[in-house]
């Protein structure tokens, strides 16, 4: 399976800064998505990035807070804008691989932001 | 759109003994259901998916039921070790579709020596 490399692993922020989270997969890739998993809660899909095109955004999340870019098929950022503490969570990239029969999601290692 | 529950959300069973965590979904035309692990810390890892053309998969000491009438799925862990706590997640998706995939809110699972 694709190997994910997520930075930085995790980071302590002061309101009102923006952080970036860059994404490094070792293969090509058409498909990457951002997660976000707040603390002892479920994984939720913030955005589909795509090679070329703007990132596809889930009900709930803009562009203005969660840009992403896209620039190649093996690599993405994410980044979380103007922070505040409830922006604190870890933050997941997962790119899909053609598994037996269905496309199984491979996740990285996370980023861990916490906003002061 | 898609919805997914899961229960129970902590579970903590005797080593050895059996652990069952069950999953509904609401979207009729979900076919693709993975169950993916997270230990402390660590990513979420798949540990096993059924496709809804069967009723039953199993891997060692994991299975998976499905049952599509009812729009339920369970995960079942036989001969629990101490290496099977973690969080486990359900999922639900069609299966050609990993962007359209729902989680469940996830069942913490302690082992107890």
């Amino acid at each position: 399976s694709a190997v994910i490399s997520q930075k930085p692993s995790r980071d302590i922020c002061q309101r009102g800064t923006s952080l970036t989270i860059q994404c490094q997969v070792d293969s090509q890739v058409t498909m990457m998505f951002w997660y976000r998993q707040q603390p002892g809660q479920s994984l939720t899909l913030i955005a589909t990035a795509n090679q070329g095109s703007e990132a596809t955004y889930e009900s709930g999340f803009v562009i203005d807070k969660f840009p992403i870019s896209r620039p190649n098929l093996t690599f993405s950022t994410l980044t979380v804008s103007n922070m505040s503490p409830e922006d604190s969570s870890i933050y997941l990239c997962s790119v899909e691989e053609q598994g037996a029969g269905a496309n199984v999601l491979t996740f990285g290692a996370g980023s861990r932001l916490t906003v002061l | 759109g898609e919805n997914v529950e899961q229960h129970p959300s902590t579970l903590s069973v005797q080593e050895g003994d059996s652990a069952v965590i069950k999953c509904t979904y609401s979207d009729s035309a979900s076919n693709y259901f993975p169950w993916y692990k997270q230990e402390l810390g660590k990513r979420p890892q798949l540990i096993i998916d059924i496709r809804s053309n069967v009723g039953e998969k199993k891997d060692q000491r994991i299975a998976v039921t499905l049952n599509k009438t009812a729009k339920h799925f369970s995960l079942h862990i036989t001969e629990t070790q101490p290496e099977d706590s973690a969080v486990y997640f359900c999922a639900a998706s069609r299966y050609s579709s990993a962007s359209k995939i729902i989680f469940g809110s996830g069942t913490r699972l302690s082992i107890r020596p």
